[in-house]
């Protein structure tokens, strides 16, 4: 099983520049979820999703932008990269939000901003 | 956000040592979790504890989840070089509908 699937996994991007992070399950979760992780602040969560057609804003929002067109696919959109953007995203997916459901999470991808 | 403080922050012990690592929260969960994490990787669930005063074991690991459901803790007894990692503990309070909180973690190195 490939499980989840976040697509790349290193990038280098200039100030001011746009880029969507790409998150893909196989394993037809409802929920689906985005968390960056910076040294000594552990996982933040950014965007979450609990179906197709629907997203909800977590902890820092702030210059990113998700969509979740199908059940399988939830990408992760920087409209205008800061430095302050640098971190290692992760994305994670469950069967559901429930009490003690397993989240599933990504290799990570680690972007840098110039 | 409901907010969980890991303590310590960061361990070095030798093989064979036995350690607790420390989950605590002002705020009540309706589960907790611990994941742990290797460098390049994505986190992996360990435990999901949900009735208070609960104890869960997993082989050297053991978990357990306060009465009140405010706290919670990881005792690994003989610790190995293979137990290296962060260890974070996850929470969906009662509260915070879908969010999963994270605490910052606390990084095991464990030398041979």
């Amino acid at each position: 099983n490939a499980g989840v699937t976040q697509t790349p996994k290193f990038q280098v991007l200039k100030t001011g520049q746009s880029m969507t992070l790409q998150c893909a399950q196989d394993m037809n979760h409802e929920y689906m979820s985005w968390y960056r992780q910076d040294p000594g602040m552990g996982l933040r969560l950014i965007h979450y999703s609990v179906g197709a057609g629907i997203t909800d804003q977590g902890e820092v929002p702030n210059g990113y932008n998700v969509s979740r067109s199908t059940t399988e696919d939830f990408p992760l959109r920087l409209l205008s990269a800061a430095p302050s953007q640098t971190s290692v995203y992760f994305c994670a997916s469950s069967y559901s939000p429930g009490l003690g459901t397993e989240a599933f999470f990504g290799q990570g991808t680690r972007l840098t901003v110039v | 956000t409901q907010l969980l403080e890991q303590s310590p922050q960061f361990l070095s012990i030798q093989e064979g040592e036995n350690l607790t690592v420390y989950c605590n929260s002002s705020s009540v969960f309706s589960s907790l979790q611990w994941y742990r994490q290797e460098p390049g990787e994505g986190p992996v669930l360990l435990v999901t504890v949900v009735t208070g005063g609960e104890v869960k074991k997993l082989k050297r690991l053991t978990f357990q989840f306060g009465d009140a459901r405010k706290d919670s803790s990881l005792h690994i007894t003989a610790a190995q070089p293979g137990d290296t990692g962060l260890y974070l503990c996850a929470g969906r309070g009662s509260n915070s509908g879908y969010a999963l909180n994270f605490g910052k973690g606390t990084s095991l190195l464990v030398t041979p």
